[in-house]
């Protein structure tokens, strides 16, 4: 069964520091892995997908498959990221439907 | 892309009371999607709309519950019947994320749902 965790519900950290949100995921194959993002009153968007390899933001997020995990990572995080993240995971098979893990919300303190 | 509208943004309900919330997709899409969000929770999948053809429910939600027409392929509805205040929630519309792989999903802005 597909499953993606988000161990923080709630991350702190400073303007300027470097954040990490935490994102694992169970399947048993070889998923397309998603970070979606919504900020304060915004609808729910598309950040990054991991076969893409891009940097949107100044966030990347790289799929470690021996460990199962899709961690977005910032070196230096800005106060206009705070905002709530989805981890997302949709299987490789034609119909198969995207899961959600539960949501970081990452809060940049100035 | 495809932009994504729902009516209402948001309701206040009674009890017993039956609401349809509609989804508006400026393009032909494939695959519609309607979600679940809960307070303080992440999005739970309710049913893909299928054009045509009757919904797919997930497991833990059933069509007498939430009744969904899609009757082309840019506009669906999703109906909350017999509301209790465990519907309180916030309802997704989306599109996209099928077919191809790495395919991106669209989101609307959400229907607000509050049953008294």
């Amino acid at each position: 069964a597909q499953r993606v965790t988000q161990p923080e519900k709630l991350l702190s950290v400073f303007k300027g520091a470097p954040v990490e949100l935490k994102c694992n995921y169970s399947y048993s194959g070889s998923p397309e892995l998603f970070w979606y993002v919504q900020y304060s009153r915004q609808r729910l968007q598309l950040l990054l997908r991991h076969i893409s390899r891009e940097s949107i933001k100044g966030f990347t997020a790289d799929l470690n498959k021996g460990e199962t995990s899709f961690h977005l990572k910032k070196p230096f995080a800005q106060e206009e990221d705070s905002a709530m993240y989805y981890c997302a995971l949709k299987g490789n098979n034609y119909g198969q439907n995207f899961v959600f893990g539960p949501g970081t919300r990452l809060s940049v303190l100035p | 892309s495809a932009v994504i509208s729902q009516k209402p943004s948001r309701d206040i309900c009674q009890r017993g009371t039956s609401l349809t919330i509609q989804c508006q997709v400026d393009s032909q899409v494939t695959m519609m999607f309607w979600y679940r969000q809960q307070p303080g929770q992440s999005l739970t999948l309710i049913a893909t709309a299928n054009q045509g053809s009757e919904a797919t429910y997930e497991s833990g939600f059933v069509i007498d519950k939430f009744p969904i027409s899609r009757p082309n392929l840019t506009f669906s509805t999703l109906t909350v019947s017999n509301m209790s205040p465990e519907d309180s929630s916030i309802y997704l519309c989306s599109a996209g994320g099928g077919g191809a792989p790495n395919n991106e999903q669209f989101f609307g802005p959400g229907t607000r749902l509050t049953v008294l």
